[in-house]
């Protein structure tokens, strides 16, 4: 199994120009995650999904949009990027068991450069 | 309430001492608390984690104990290794409906 993987690894962009982050994983979880990284603020939550056509905001959601059309897939979508979206995007996948999260499987991350 | 203060930021210990790293939670209803790992350049990894109906668990070097009374638990190192340098992180969850809140990390060092 590979797990979760992301797609692409790095990439550089424009202010104003668009892109989307491909998240994707084999272990049939229900649950998927994106989440940005920056030095001394730890992991936060922009949107996550709890099943295949759902999808819900965390704390930092403005300026990002995601859609899960498929329950392997979890899509990253910055419509407008700005500097301050200038960041490593982990995407995250747990299985749903009793009704409570589980524990989380990380992918490789994204390191992305808005200049 | 689903704040999550994680502490120290930064903790620098001599091989073979013990590490000890402490998360404080508000909210009561929170019933997963699990530790990430993550060395330089990769991805978090679970390492330990606990619910709340335990109020300790050990896993070789490591171990987390959780006080729901003061509503902090803690992640134990021992006898460090440099190979446990990395950033630690602590989450919870407060509800069976919400995802993880994760502390800031703490940068842990571990000199030879």
């Amino acid at each position: 199994n590979a797990g979760v993987t992301q797609t692409p690894k790095f990439r550089v962009l424009k202010t104003g120009q668009s892109m989307t982050l491909l998240c994707a994983q084999d272990m049939n979880h229900e649950y998927m995650y994106w989440y940005r990284q920056d030095p001394g603020m730890g992991l936060r939550l922009i949107h996550y999904s709890v099943g295949e056509g759902t999808t819900a905001k965390g704390e930092v959601p403005d300026g990002y949009n995601v859609s899960r059309l498929k329950k392997q897939n979890f899509l990253l979508g910055l419509e407008s990027a700005a500097p301050s979206q200038t960041s490593v995007y982990f995407c995250a996948s747990s299985p749903r068991k009793g009704g409570s999260y589980n524990e989380q499987f990380f992918g490789p991350g994204t390191r992305l450069t808005v200049l | 309430g689903e704040n999550v203060e994680q502490h120290p930021s930064t903790l620098s210990v001599q091989e073979g001492d013990s590490a000890v790293i402490k998360c404080t939670y508000s909210d009561s209803a929170s019933n997963y608390f699990p530790w990430y790992k993550q060395e330089l350049g990769k991805r978090p990894q679970l390492i330990i984690d606990i619910r709340s109906n335990v109020g300790e668990k050990k896993d070789q070097r490591i171990a987390v104990t959780l006080n729901k009374t003061a509503k902090h638990f803690s992640l134990h190192i021992t006898e460090t290794q440099p190979e446990d340098s990395a950033v630690y992180f602590c989450a919870h969850s407060f509800s069976g409906n919400t995802p993880l809140v994760f502390g800031k990390g703490t940068r842990l060092s571990v000199i030879a």
